[in-house]
């Protein structure tokens, strides 16, 4: 079983739209949840991270951990054409180097 | 801001071929990663680097070795290169720590096609 799920998408909505991307992932030892945005022809940085359970918020973005789920999300508020990228969720806390990256969704945002 | 710098973002190299692709990260971060990107793949680690002179296997080694002389310098050389090694390259950076608190700084990738 892989660690770390992300549905590839891709994922695409209109303007404006409330957006929800998520990963579920196997370790239940995992404490630290990051969000990673990776642009086209760009490398991905990082978006926002959080701790255990419950939400943070930055800005427009929301991240959410249910770990009695096993289940993470970023949802974006008022979507706009540039978060148009490939979000990436990230654990560290297994593989080689301690991250673990899911495949990443393709968003869409159509003017 | 942290600059992670790929010294080619388009390489074309043919079947057999030594390949090194350079990594220069301005930061002075110790930990140094490789990664290749290929669709439906995600993200895979290659080597890493905790420190000059170090190294150490990531998940998908094989075909490839690194160097790295100098702190802010990281090369993933491929000993001969092969079609299945057409991919995108991602170089990375972090200071020292655990992966939770030093994210990673990212390069803009290099696109490495072979034939």
């Amino acid at each position: 079983q892989k660690e770390v799920e992300q549905d590839p998408g891709p994922l695409s909505v209109p303007e404006g739209a409330i957006v929800s991307l998520n990963c579920t992932y196997s370790n239940s030892a995992f404490q630290y949840f990051m969000w990673y945005r990776q642009y086209s022809r760009k490398g991905p940085e990082l978006l926002m991270y959080t701790y255990s359970s419950g939400n943070k918020e930055d800005g427009r973005f929301t991240a959410q951990v249910d770990k009695s789920s096993k289940y993470i999300s970023l949802f974006i508020r008022d979507s706009q054409p540039s978060d148009s990228a490939t979000y990436l969720c990230a654990i560290p806390g297994g593989g080689a180097d301690g991250l673990t990256f899911g495949k990443g969704t393709h968003l869409i945002i159509q003017p | 801001d942290v600059k992670v710098t790929q010294s080619s973002r388009y390489l074309v190299k043919r079947t057999g071929e030594k390949v090194f692709l350079e990594c220069v990260q301005d930061m002075d971060h110790e930990n140094m990663f490789w990664y290749r990107q290929d669709p439906g793949l995600g993200l895979r680690l290659i080597y890493f680097s905790y420190d000059v002179k170090m190294k150490e296997k990531g998940d998908i080694p094989e075909g490839y070795s690194v160097s790295r002389e100098k702190k802010e310098r990281f090369s993933l050389i491929l000993e001969s290169a092969s079609t299945n090694q057409t991919s995108m390259y991602l170089c990375a950076s972090s200071p020292s720590g655990s992966s939770y608190n030093s994210p990673l700084h990212f390069g803009n990738g290099t696109r490495l096609t072979v034939t």
